[in-house]
């Protein structure tokens, strides 16, 4: 079983400020997916990185991909309370010898942006 | 182009009833996913469909929880008896076929209490 961990658990910051979320496996993944999900609703993708090393801005969030494949990074500038919210990350994979794709998430980080 | 649709919204039982969930993809996603969300924690995966096919329900407690997908279309997830521990969300999520690093696009889910 393909597990990921993300960290922190929670994250409680004041508007402006700068964070990070970790996402950590032992295992390689294609490609690592980051989501965030608003109350009442279902995750949305953020982005999809797929190249060990690769780093992709989405305005003031800055995603990296670790250079084995095998964990990821979600960083926020200045934070705004807009970015309050469940922060996942899944990893993708080919599952064993078949044609489809198997979507792992990690466990997630509250992310709570006060004004 | 319209989401991926799930109902009801809510829905609150007693314990040892049955309760059944409704999902329909995005037209022309082939790969159909019905995930478990406790509240606060990331999705884990019940059972993954490819087009009708089962490819991979290892984690879906068989001797009380059963899905179909009919003309690899709709699905439905039932859950018989229900117990305490199945409060939850249900997410229904559909993607495309082979392309297994794309996106899941998510529904809304169904948020089941289990009094």
């Amino acid at each position: 079983t393909q597990l990921l961990e993300q960290s922190p658990q929670f994250l409680s910051i004041q508007e402006g400020e700068n964070l990070t979320v970790y996402c950590n496996s032992s295992s390689v993944f294609s490609s690592l997916q980051w989501y965030r999900q608003e109350p009442g609703e279902g995750p949305v993708l953020l982005v999809t990185v797929v190249t060990g090393g690769e780093v992709k801005k989405l305005k003031r969030l800055t995603f990296q991909f670790g250079d084995a494949r095998k964990d990821s990074s979600l960083h926020i500038t200045a934070a705004q309370p807009g970015d309050t919210g469940l922060y996942l990350c899944a990893g993708a994979n080919n599952a064993g010898g078949t044609s489809y794709g198997k979507l792992t998430f990690g466990q997630g980080t509250i992310l709570t942006v006060h004004p | 182009e319209a989401g991926v649709a799930q109902s009801p919204r809510y829905k609150i039982i007693e314990k040892r009833q049955s309760v059944a969930f409704w999902c329909n993809p995005i037209s022309g996603h082939a790969t159909l996913y019905w995930y478990q969300q406790i509240l606060g924690q990331g999705p884990k995966l019940l059972i993954q469909f490819q087009n009708n096919g089962v490819v991979d329900d290892s984690q879906l407690p068989k001797d009380r929880f059963s899905a179909e997908r009919l003309k690899g279309v709709d699905s439905t997830l039932k859950i018989q008896p229900a117990k305490l521990e199945d409060s939850a969300v249900y997410l229904c999520a559909s993607s495309l076929f082979e392309v297994f690093n794309t996106e899941a696009f998510f529904g809304q889910g169904t948020r089941l209490t289990v009094v």
